[in-house]
């Protein structure tokens, strides 16, 4: 059981949006630690989305965006492309643990 | 471009200490600014993180393993370890590596990297 929740899967259509959520508490993403997302193609080194809530590294198209509010976060891919089905995972960390924490991770199917 | 790749046994026996390295290439270890961390994923399950390390000697280790686990930094082969003693089969699972990074100063608000693609540790006899 991860401490942040993700859905297992999502799916859309090319050309559609979607958002993944990440829902953490009051000692994770509700005390203000910062949440990052990255893209997992199995097999391969997860990849860097979105760190510090919403800001994208460079070469990271502007199609993938953050957002944070209470005790949760999403990330939101607009233009679906086919190169976008892959795992995502959302990051951060718990004071309460004491622990950098991750959620369980989401399939994106694109239909 | 930083490039971390995990190297080390593939096959470990239970009560054995797994040993894996994480060579670093495209950028030093020795940065003042870098961490340097292990996260592993069992089969089915979620990433966990293992610990964090800098070439300082400063350590942060997953409180649910500090009894058993040791990360060291290597400035002269520009790599580091981990050593995880005592093992079972629920430690099964795919290590990554992974350079840790700090926000605004802040090593609680940071991310991970690049990271290594991974590589899986099977306990068994």
């Amino acid at each position: 059981q991860s401490v942040l929740t993700q859905p297992p899967s999502v799916s859309g259509a090319p050309g559609q949006r979607v958002t993944i959520s990440c829902t953490g508490s009051s000692s994770n993403i509700g005390a203000g630690h910062y949440v990052h997302w990255f893209q997992h193609l199995p097999g391969t080194a997860p990849k860097l989305l979105i760190s510090a809530n919403n800001n994208r590294p460079s070469g990271v198209p502007d199609r993938f965006s953050g957002s944070w509010s209470g005790t949760s976060a999403s990330l939101a891919i607009t233009g679906l492309q086919a190169e976008d089905e892959a795992d995502y995972f959302c990051q951060s960390y718990d004071s309460s643990l004491s622990t950098w924490v991750f959620g369980g991770g989401t399939k994106l199917t694109v239909l | 471009q930083l490039q971390l790749q995990e190297s080390g046994p593939g096959l470990v026996k239970p009560s054995g200490t797994l040993s894996l390295t994480c060579i670093v290439s495209g950028g030093s270890i020795s940065s003042t600014t870098y961490y340097w961390a292990w996260i592993r994923q069992p089969p089915g399950k979620g990433l966990e993180w293992i610990g964090t390390s800098h070439h300082s000697g400063s350590t942060y280790y997953n409180p649910s393993l500090r009894s058993r686990v040791a990360i060291s930094v290597d400035t002269s082969k520009n790599q580091f370890s981990l050593r995880l003693s005592s093992v079972t089969a629920a430690d099964t699972a795919v290590y990554y590596c992974a350079r840790h990074l700090e926000y605004f100063g802040e090593l609680l608000d940071g991310w991970f990297d690049p990271w290594g693609q991974g590589t899986l540790v099977t306990v068994s006899s």
